[in-house]
């Protein structure tokens, strides 16, 4: 089955300790995205990645890391987690040529609390 | 700042029931619009792509049509049913520089009554 996969699903912890949330596509995806929603905000992009080790900040990078290592995973690490990066977070991917005219794969979201 | 709104925010209505909610976005260098189904503790799921003015898609009771000169797109339910309820986002395409990136909307929540 087609999927992305997002772990931890959800995960409580306290500031400072560096985290990682993973993400991993099986559909060959070239391109993968990292977004986090907020109460009566969009999806906001926080990075993105065109292929293996092509990585690009989104709308709000600041605080995260990722990394494109191999074409399947794509993790998201937060060094210092602060408490104004408890969110909702998606991962998501799709088939090279731009995402203008493909439809993004999400997963099924990782809820970060930080304390 | 690029605003893609969608209204309304959020909409309750009884099974059985037609509704639309409307995405607008820039009507100057148009790419795409894309709209998404977001059920609760699920993923998002792609609903359709549209990248034409006068674009009409169809998936069962539902459907979308786009006015890229006027810089809206409706998306329509026919009869809605409970499982229905969900949150629908929309995306504009955005192409800056050599790359482009979605611009999401904030949504709208509709919640069916059985």
């Amino acid at each position: 089955e087609a999927q992305v996969t997002q772990n931890p699903r959800y995960l409580i912890t306290v500031t400072g300790k560096k985290l990682t949330v993973t993400c991993s596509q099986n559909m060959n995806h070239e391109y993968m995205s990292w977004y986090r929603q907020d109460p009566g905000l969009g999806l906001r992009q926080i990075y993105y990645s065109m292929n293996v080790e092509v990585t690009d900040k989104g709308d709000v990078p600041e605080g995260y890391k990722v990394s494109r290592k191999e074409k399947r995973n794509f993790p998201l690490i937060l060094e210092s987690p602060s408490p104004n990066q408890t969110s909702l977070y998606f991962c998501a991917s799709h088939r090279g040529g731009g995402v203008r005219n493909q439809p993004q794969h999400f997963g099924d979201g990782t809820r970060l609390s930080i304390l | 700042i690029l605003n893609v709104e969608q209204s309304p925010q959020s909409l309750h209505v009884q099974e059985g029931d037609s509704t639309n909610f409307t995405c607008s976005f820039p009507s100057s260098n148009f790419y795409a619009l894309h709209w998404y189904r977001w059920e609760t503790a699920k993923s998002p799921e792609a609903l359709f792509v549209m990248t034409l003015n006068g674009d009409e898609k169809k998936k069962g009771r539902i459907s979308a049509t786009l006015n890229t000169k006027e810089g809206y797109s409706y998306l329509y339910i026919k009869g809605s049913q409970p499982e229905d309820s969900a949150t629908y986002l929309c995306a504009f395409y955005l192409f800056s520089g050599n790359t482009g990136k979605l611009i999401f909307g904030q949504g709208t929540t509709l919640q069916v009554k059985p």
